[in-house]
This record gives structure tokens, sequence and C-alpha cells, in this order.
């Protein structure tokens, strides 16, 4: 399985970009990096997913180095509203064999 | 997500008792998971179903059963409940393919005194 780790916490300011770096050195060939977002009392949701290099949507851009070995959520200009725990997710799911891993995620914490 | 609905979401029961926690989605999603959250431990699952006919186990299956009753149902019981499960519970639903994401319920919160 791949392990991954993360920054327990992290603090910024409001109208910042926060970049929050996953470590997983042992990722698969065939493993996708995802990363969920939860607030208190409800269950994870999903923010971006990526295989190599950049992704982006309309929330979040996820950067993914050559090796694959690490991976950095970047959330621009924050608000009070994104201040949640942010998991990394490293795997895929084949048949017979799961192989998805929640890190401990990071708690962001936005300051007004 | 309201496509995924967690019954009871919250229960408070006593050592011993048997409970059953439900799920149902309407993704129309093969693949549905449990998992279990503990404060700064993240998510761990529980056990997992890849259709009706498939059950496994996950990373903490000890003390747990699921029963996949149909495409949109699966539901966690702890036989003899102890108080070291008591946790907030989450049910998960994924599409077939490897890259999807899952979706997850609103959770149950339980309390084994």
């Amino acid at each position: 399985l791949a392990k991954t780790t993360q920054p327990i916490s992290m603090d910024s300011y409001e109208g910042q970009e926060v970049n929050i770096t996953c470590s997983h050195n042992n990722i698969a060939t065939n493993d996708y990096i995802t990363w969920y977002q939860q607030f208190p009392s409800q269950g994870p949701r999903f923010i971006i997913q990526g295989y190599k290099t950049k992704v982006t949507n309309e929330v979040a851009s996820l950067f993914i180095p050559a090796d694959r070995k690490s991976s950095t959520l970047s959330l621009p200009r924050v608000s009070l509203s994104d201040t949640a725990v942010y998991y990394c997710l490293v795997g895929i799911s084949n048949f017979g064999n799961e192989k998805l891993t929640f890190g401990t995620g990071t708690r962001l914490t936005i300051i007004p | 997500d309201a496509d995924v609905t967690q019954t009871p979401r919250n229960r408070i029961t006593k050592t011993g008792k048997r409970i059953m926690l439900e799920c149902s989605q309407t993704k129309g999603h093969d693949r549905m998971y449990w998992y279990r959250q503990d404060p700064g431990l993240g998510l761990r699952l529980i056990y997992y179903s890849f259709d009706v006919k498939d059950i496994n186990k996950g990373e903490i299956s000890d003390g747990y059963s699921v029963s996949r009753q149909a495409q949109a149902k699966f539901s966690l019981s702890l036989e003899s409940a102890i108080p070291n499960q008591t946790a907030l519970y989450f049910c998960a639903t994924r599409g077939s393919s490897g890259e999807e994401t899952q979706y997850f319920g609103p959770g149950t919160r339980l309390l084994v005194l």
C-alpha cells in the first residue's frame, strides 16, 4: 500500500494561496492521486484527482512532479469556508484487491 | 451528498448489544465501502463490496460484518458492540473504473457505553 505523509496542520490568512504537499514515495505505476476535503461531522468530499503533471478545476490545482513521489494541492485565494481537513489519497482499486489508503489529513485553518 | 444516505445518523448503545448501520445509494455504483474514523487517525477501511455477490475485508474488519442486500444497499453490523467501537462511521460508493472518486455519506456517530 502506498503510504502518504502530510503536514498535520497549516494556518493561512484569507485571500492567500495555500499549498499542501503530500509525500507518497512508494506510489505504484497505476496509482492515481486524489484529494478530499472534510468538514466537521460530514463525509469527505472529492476535490481533485490526477495522475501526472498538472490538473486544474474550478476549486483547486494539483501539481505532480515527474517522479510522482509527491503532490501538491493548491487552493487559490482561500476564504474562511476553506477551513477543513484535507486528505491525500493514493491508490487504485482493482477487483478483489482494494488498495486505497487515506492519510491522516492536514487540518487547514483560515484566519480572517 | 444526498445520493448516499446513512441511517441512523446518531446512535447510543450498550456493550454487548447488536447494532446495524445502513447505507443506501442512488448513484447506481457497483462498489460500496464502510469506513471508520477516529480522532487523529483519518479513515480506515472496514469492509468493501464490488457487487451484490462480493464481500471483502478491509484493514480493520474484526468485530464487524456486512451484508450487501442489493446494489443500492450495504449494511454494517456490530454483533456484540464494545466501547472501542465508538467512532464515526462512513459509507461510500464508487464507480467501476479504477480512477473514479468515492462519494461519501453523511456519517453515523456511534457511542457504545
